[in-house]
Order: structure tokens, then sequence, then C-alpha cells
């Protein structure tokens, strides 16, 4: 398997712009984990789902943030308006149920100026 | 509140030399435990994990960690570290019972001296 893939690994865009991270999970992976990393903040959990259904995002930032599970095998994180503090590295992970052994993609590196 | 605390922010030591990053967490029940490492660029990848039975695990490249249930600690072991080891660390609680989150520890930055 080719692991969890996220898209793009780099993202570069102005204030105000609206930015959408991808990433697909492992297959037959049920669960699926969005993660924030920063200096400040280290790594925080904003959203997960379980069977594609969203399950907590109480990490959710505000309301800038949104995130989607249309099918297995994809989801998004939107920002809009992005902001320069929303720059960060956002990683995907994805396990075989909520409580199983997270596996995390790369990362996206988002900057936003 | 749950919280994982890894007190080290930065290690530097001697390739050859021993090793043991610090974990302990505050939670109410028996947790799930894991170590990850992250090297520069690179998503996590998992060390090694606890669940339940022998306290002492095993991992990857040589790691291993014990859970001491009394002191709530998952300290992280390695007796000979090697240069590839450079990279952070972080310790991870995975919450049961319901909301199966992860919270995870600031992190340790290992550096590895020739």
């Amino acid at each position: 398997d080719a692991g969890v893939i996220q898209s793009p690994r780099h993202e570069v865009t102005e204030m105000g712009q609206e930015v959408t991270l991808r990433c697909k999970p492992i297959s037959g992976h049920n669960s699926l984990f969005w993660y924030r990393q920063t200096m400040m903040r280290g790594l925080e959990l904003l959203i997960y789902f379980n069977n594609n259904v969203p399950i907590d995002d109480s990490g959710m930032p505000e309301d800038r943030f949104s995130a989607k599970m249309p099918n297995a095998s994809f989801s998004t994180l939107k920002i809009q308006p992005s902001e320069p503090r929303d720059s960060a590295v956002y990683f995907c992970a994805s396990s075989l149920r909520p409580e199983n052994i997270q596996y995390f993609g790369a990362g996206t590196r988002l900057s936003v100026l | 509140a749950q919280s994982v605390t890894q007190p080290d922010i930065h290690i530097t030591v001697s390739e050859g030399a021993s090793l043991e990053l610090r974990c302990n967490y505050s939670y109410g029940a028996t947790p799930y435990l894991f170590w990850y490492v992250q090297s520069p660029g690179q998503g996590l990848q998992l060390l090694l994990k606890y669940f339940s039975g022998d306290t002492l695990v095993q991992g990857i490249k040589g790691f291993e960690a014990e859970f001491k249930r009394s002191q709530s600690s998952f300290n992280l072991r390695k007796p000979s570290v090697h240069w590839s080891d450079a990279a952070e660390y972080f310790c991870a609680v995975g919450l049961a019972g319901g909301t199966y989150k992860y919270i995870f520890g600031t992190g340790t930055r290992l550096k590895v001296l020739a």
C-alpha cells in the first residue's frame, strides 16, 4: 500500500485566499484524522471521521475551517479565508478503527503570506 | 484534563551512547501509549505501542519503551544511538472509551554527535 497520501506537499498563498488540502487514506481504513502542527502549539487534532462521518470537530479552530469526507478514499480540509496564523504543517492520518494505530501522511506545509 | 508531558525539549547524545526520552501522562484510566518519530520534512512514523500486557515493549530500529503505571510514564530507550536516529520524537496517549483521540506531547528533538 502507498500509505496515506496528502497533496499538495507545499502550498503558498496570500491572505484571504481559499486553501484546500487533500488526503487519501490507506485503503480499508475507516477512520481519518486531520492534525495541525506548529512550533507554538505542537500537534493538535482538528477533526476526525469514522466511516466518512465527522465524529469530533472540537479541535477545528474557527468557522473558516471546514472538512469533508465524501467517500472512504478522499478527504479535504478547507480554509476560507486563509490568514497568516494558519501557516503550519497539516497532517492527515488514517487507522483501521478509531482506537487503532494511526498512520500519518507526509504532511502539507502551508504558508499564508 | 488529559495531558502528555515530554520534559526534555532537546537532547544531545554521542553516537553509540545510550538514550532515554521521558514521557509522562495524565489520564484516569490505562491509556494506549505510542512513540512516534518525525524526521525533518517527513510525517510521523510509529516506533512502538503499548495497549496491554507486557509493560516492556519492543519497537522498530532497536527502540524499546517501558510502561510504568505507578509513575504514569512511558519512557523510550535505545542502548546505542546511531547518527540516523537524529529526529524529533513524540509520545502520544490514545484515549479509549469513546473519543479515541490521540494527545501528543510537545516532542523531544534528538541531536546525535559523531
